[in-house]
């Protein structure tokens, strides 16, 4: 059964800070990572998304990266701003056929303080 | 081009009752899924629909089912509701699984 992990559970930095949050998996047979954001009481706006192929996915000021062989994905944020609080998802996408599903960690909620 | 739409927003239901929330995929998606979110929890599997038929279903007991229609939109209907059925359900659709997921904005369910 997959299990996925993220750390910290919360963070908070000041404006401007660069910053990581982490994502670890049990199972390294996976289909594809998907990193989405989501806003208090809202929907998943989603991120980035990385193959089971790729090393790392690039977006503005976002990027993230997966090593499949250890079970991580990484998502790295530059130069935050307060617009960026908001809880980050890890979710990791595996197939069986036809039969795909995501499979989520718990978060990490950002806070950014000006 | 229209992202995933979902309906009611939000519904508040007595123990026992049946409830039917609905969604309309992204369009040109065929592939539709849905989500259970506890406060405080990332999504839960609940199943996928592919061309009206159901092909992938997580952990959870019969009285969740679903529809997928031709024009690939779908509904999620919940008998004999449990408080524990309080959460928010999203939608999700895809063109095919590896161009990954558009999430709808959720329906917010409260059982009382």
């Amino acid at each position: 059964k997959q299990e996925v992990t993220q750390i910290p559970a919360a963070l908070s930095v000041p404006e401007g800070e660069n910053l990581v949050l982490n994502c670890s998996f049990t199972d390294s047979a996976i289909y594809n990572l998907q990193w989405f954001r989501q806003d208090p009481g809202k929907g998943l706006t989603s991120l980035l998304l990385i193959q089971s192929s790729q090393r790392e996915q690039t977006s503005g000021r976002l990027n993230a990266s997966l090593d499949k062989s250890s079970g991580r994905s990484t998502l790295y944020i530059a130069a935050s701003q307060p617009g960026d609080s908001a809880t980050y998802l890890c979710a990791v996408g595996t197939a069986r056929g036809s039969n795909y599903k995501l499979t989520f960690g718990k978060g990490t909620l950002l806070t950014v303080n000006p | 081009e229209t992202g995933v739409t979902q309906s009611p927003t939000h519904l508040i239901k007595t123990r026992g009752q049946q409830v039917t929330l609905r969604c309309s995929s992204q369009s040109g998606h065929n592939t539709v899924s849905w989500y259970q979110q506890a406060l405080g929890q990332g999504p839960q599997f609940i199943f996928q629909y592919y061309r009206e038929e159901e092909n992938g279903r997580g952990n959870f007991p019969p009285r969740f089912s679903g529809l997928q229609f031709p024009n690939y939109s779908s509904e999620l209907n919940v008998n004999a509701l449990e408080l524990d059925d309080s959460a928010l359900y999203l939608c999700a659709s895809s063109l095919r699984y590896n161009y990954g997921y558009t999430f709808g904005s959720g329906t917010r369910l409260t059982v009382v």
